[in-house]
């Protein structure tokens, strides 16, 4: 079956650390590929995608990500983490329908 | 722009209660979604909306049934709320039909079922 896995339920960084947040995916052909984030109270916001190409892909916030095939990952990244950047992120991938990953709440120590 | 607009933003329920869930959207997209949120479980689908005049069900619609008002509009109504449906409901919508992939989130309902 389809199915996207995030194996960090939560992640604690200081502020200005990198961070690396894991998804992987399981489908049969590559899928659309998405990161979402979550603030506290809020809906979702989109934070990139990959539908094909560079397999490096740039988002807003500062946030990239890269997708491996060989691995069936799709992981984001930041160098350096602010303390707004606490929330929950969400990995998406999508053939014909969106599927969304558990989460990983991210907190941010000073 | 105010984008997807849902409300109410709370709402409490006794079990057996009826009520609707209200979605629209200003970005002239085709497609409408409704997903719910369990802590620990993601976002899953409930019904989407690939076009106006459409409904289809999604991973988990049983208790629900929605209706495709017009193209800004989408709602979803539970008829007999159970404990189970204690949830944070969120509207989506996107661009094309069939467009999976970007959809602009509203803000979401906080649904209690005592």
């Amino acid at each position: 079956a389809q199915s996207v896995t995030q194996p960090d339920i939560h992640i604690t960084v200081s502020e200005g650390a990198s961070l690396e947040l894991r998804c992987n995916y399981s489908y049969g052909a590559t899928p659309y590929l998405f990161w979402y984030v979550q603030s506290p109270g809020q809906g979702l916001q989109l934070l990139l995608k990959y539908f094909s190409g560079d397999t490096l892909v740039q988002g807003i916030k500062g946030f990239e990500a890269e997708f491996k095939r060989s691995q069936s990952s799709f992981n984001l990244r930041k160098p350096s983490v602010h303390w707004s950047d606490a929330a929950e992120y969400f990995c998406a991938a999508n053939t014909d329908k969106l599927i969304f990953g558990t989460g990983t709440r991210l907190q941010v120590f000073p | 722009n105010a984008g997807v607009t849902q409300t109410p933003k709370f709402q409490v329920l006794k079990t057996g209660q009826s009520m609707t869930l209200q979605c629209a959207q200003d970005m002239n997209h085709n497609s409408m979604y409704w997903y719910r949120q369990d802590p620990g479980m993601g976002l899953r689908l409930i019904y989407y909306s690939a076009s106006e005049g459409t409904t289809d069900k999604g991973e988990v619609p049983n208790g629900y049934n929605v209706s495709r008002l017009n193209k800004r509009e989408f709602s979803l109504r539970l008829e007999s709320a159970a404990p189970s449906q204690t949830s944070v409901y969120f509207c989506a919508s996107s661009g094309e039909v069939g467009d999976w992939g970007e959809q602009y989130f509203g803000p979401g309902t906080r649904l209690t079922v005592t």
